[in-house]
């Protein structure tokens, strides 16, 4: 029974350049969250899917970014044109609809510095 | 007006004490949930236990507990018998039913846990 899975874990990029993030949600987890969390302060809400279906974006989800969950299984988050202020890390998590509360379990977060 | 409060920045206790962590939330709905989660230095938001708003009993899961006081709207994560690997960030979180079909969490500021051998 693995868990949520992210990669790369770290990325270091140039301020300008386009940067994917990979995540593989816990099997047959029908809902996939991405946060955003910079340091010293908690998790924020970007996006979620519910199978294939991006179902909200949060305000912070800038136009530069754009997540995708082609099959309803992995989903991709794209930063296009990374600002500094884009440095964080960013955490992937999914979920079971109709599990008990509804549990978000969270994957260990993709780091990306912006220099 | 933040959800989610978390007051205590730092917290230091002696290993195999117990210790409180705070967590004081605000919310209009009836129906709503808690969460606390560990977030080691590696950076994985570890699911520790969870309380809904109509459980009258509080959450346990091993050494955590969590007591909730519904009327003071507050959600504290009690550890018992610390151990070193319980050195971590630690946050709060709530997941209201309101206006949220997607089941989002809104977390706290976080407290930082230091485990003294």
């Amino acid at each position: 029974d693995t868990g949520v899975s992210q990669n790369p874990r770290h990325k270091i990029t140039k301020r300008g350049q386009n940067v994917t993030f990979r995540c593989d949600p816990i099997s047959e987890h029908n809902r996939l969250y991405w946060y955003r969390q910079t340091l010293g302060q908690g998790p924020e809400f970007l996006t979620y899917f519910q199978n294939e279906a991006q179902l909200e974006k949060s305000r912070l989800l800038s136009d530069r970014f754009s997540a995708e969950r082609p099959k309803g299984s992995f989903s991709t988050l794209e930063i296009q044109r990374t600002e500094q202020g884009d440095s964080a890390m960013y955490l992937c998590a999914s979920s079971l609809m109709g599990t008990l509360g509804n549990t978000i379990y969270f994957g260990e977060g993709s780091w990306l510095t912006v220099v | 007006a933040q959800k989610i409060t978390q007051t205590q920045p730092g917290m230091f206790v002696q290993e195999k004490e117990a210790v409180t962590l705070d967590c004081t939330y605000d919310t209009s709905d009836q129906s709503y949930g808690l969460f606390w989660y560990k977030q080691p230095s590696s950076g994985e938001m570890i699911f520790l236990i969870y309380q809904g708003s109509y459980d009258e009993q509080n959450a346990t899961e091993g050494r955590y507990s969590l007591n909730f006081q519904k009327a003071r709207k507050s959600a504290n994560l009690v550890i018992s018998a610390s151990q070193l690997g319980d050195s971590a960030m630690y946050f709060c979180a709530m997941r209201e039913t309101y206006n949220n079909a997607g089941n989002m969490l809104t977390f706290g500021g976080g407290t930082r846990l230091m485990v003294k051998p």
